[in-house]
């Protein structure tokens, strides 16, 4: 069955630095997001993508967020410079249309910023 | 702004009973669509059920349920014969449908429900 791969499961980096986290939609789909879960609390959208543009953003994802689907098959969140507060796990989803239908998310990244 | 609450931080169940998770949400929308997603232990969120708000007849998916209530803004899911499996974080999600009819998947997620089921 196909599935939304995310790279790496665990990532810690000190504060400050520049993260990229990855992901791999699935194949045949055309709409991108990244999540993101601070401990204990609720999912929260970060941004879509589609046609190689953001089509939507929360508040959230200030300039210190980016991302960018560089070969067509990767789909990739970079966080800038890190702060403690962007501790979290990243969820990346995919679907083949505007999300009406099933948006299929990957396994999570957990990020940790010391 | 739409919102959507959680009441049951944590639930559990005996294995091969009935359990019912709440939600309720918040929207002047008119049409959207409601989804119950599960995250087990692995972390991987899982679609369980979606509903369309337009659509009157509540769905069903195996041993999964929803009650709809439109006026009322709750969105229930109901899970028969309980399996160990099922133990997992629940998520209520709200999203809006734009104008034109498609969506850019915006999910609204409440604070989730830690299920357990027990043997």
């Amino acid at each position: 069955e196909p599935e939304v791969t995310q790279t790496p499961s665990h990532q810690v980096t000190q504060m400050g630095q520049e993260v990229i986290l990855r992901c791999v939609p699935i194949s045949n789909h055309l709409y991108f997001y990244w999540y993101r879960q601070i401990l204990g609390q609720k999912v929260e959208f970060l941004v879509s993508f589609y046609n190689n543009e953001i089509s939507e953003k929360s508040e959230i994802f200030d300039d210190q967020f980016s991302v960018e689907r560089p070969d067509g098959s990767n789909f990739t969140l970079k966080i800038r410079s890190t702060k403690l507060e962007d501790s979290a796990m990243y969820f990346c989803a995919s679907s083949v249309k505007g999300a009406i239908t099933e948006a299929f998310f990957g396994q999570g990244t957990r990020l940790t910023v010391v | 702004a739409q919102t959507v609450t959680q009441s049951q931080p944590e639930m559990s169940v005996q294995e091969a009973e009935t359990v019912t998770l709440s939600c309720t949400y918040d929207t002047s929308e008119s049409n959207y669509y409601l989804f119950w997603y599960k995250q087990p232990p692995s972390r991987q969120m899982i679609l369980v059920i979606r509903q369309e708000a337009y659509k009157q007849q509540n769905a069903t998916e195996n041993r999964f349920s929803v009650n709809f209530q439109k006026a009322a803004k709750s969105f229930s899911l109901k899970i028969s014969d309980s399996q160990l499996g099922d133990t997992a974080m629940y998520f209520c999600a709200f999203m809006k449908v734009m104008n034109y009819g498609g969506s850019q998947g915006n999910l609204i997620f409440g604070k989730g429900t830690k299920l357990s089921v027990k043997p």
